[in-house]
């Protein structure tokens, strides 16, 4: 069973514009929450994150957002880049003991047009 | 500084046959996880080490499966007697110190595996 999904395989946005990657969890064990990018032939790297203590926190041109009533979290990005095309993952952390595992969803791939 | 970084990139093996993977942290990394991303799938994880503790091998999917770290340092997956199930990218992670989720994780560019 998958715990934290992302049911948009792919977004199209055009520079300049917000971009919103969206994801949705079941544990509600996990208290920590985090946004990796991904180049082709490249290791995800660390975007932003969020405690489960917060709903928003916000980075330069990256805001996530949390609503725990709703296992939801999303990635705004204002404005989106032709250089912020790529695969989105969204993962926890928290799940009982072993909180340095993270799980991740699918991940989403944004494609930003010039 | 130096990121993490693995070798090979890129492995192609018969099935049946054994491959090893290395890892190299960051350096000062105290943790290192190992993951694995099959085709259209989220990252898996797979093993985690912290200093001398003895890893959480949890997400090993089978007996075929196992790493070592040496030293603290360098680690090595490998994978005995290989399944075409098997292909995928395994990615490593280090981090500062580990223990908890909010320490980040730095990932290296990947091996991608394919068993024929």
């Amino acid at each position: 069973d998958q715990q934290v999904k992302q049911n948009s395989p792919s977004l199209s946005v055009q520079e300049g514009r917000i971009s919103i990657l969206n994801c949705d969890y079941t544990n509600s064990m996990f208290d920590y929450f985090l946004w990796y990018k991904k180049y082709p032939a490249e290791g995800p790297t660390f975007l932003i994150s969020i405690s489960s203590i917060k709903d928003k926190n916000e980075d330069g041109r990256f805001t996530v957002f949390l609503n725990k009533s709703a296992k939801h979290l999303s990635l705004h990005i204002v404005p989106s880049q032709p250089g912020d095309s790529a695969v989105y993952f969204c993962a926890a952390s928290g799940s009982g003991g072993s909180n340095y595992k993270l799980t991740f969803g699918k991940g989403t791939l944004l494609t930003v047009n010039p | 500084g130096a990121g993490v970084s693995q070798s090979p990139s890129n492995k192609v093996t018969e099935k049946g046959k054994d491959v090893e993977l290395r890892c190299d942290p960051i350096s000062g990394h105290t943790a290192l996880y190992w993951y694995r991303q099959s085709l259209g799938q989220g990252l898996e994880f797979l093993i985690y080490f912290q200093g001398n503790s003895a890893p959480d091998k949890s997400g090993l999917p089978s007996d075929r499966f196992s790493a070592e770290r040496t030293g603290g340092s360098v680690s090595t997956l490998t994978i005995q007697r290989t399944q075409q199930e098997d292909s995928a990218v395994y990615l490593c992670a280090s981090s500062f110190f580990g223990g908890v989720g909010t320490d980040t994780q730095y990932f290296g560019p990947g091996t991608r595996l394919t068993v024929l």
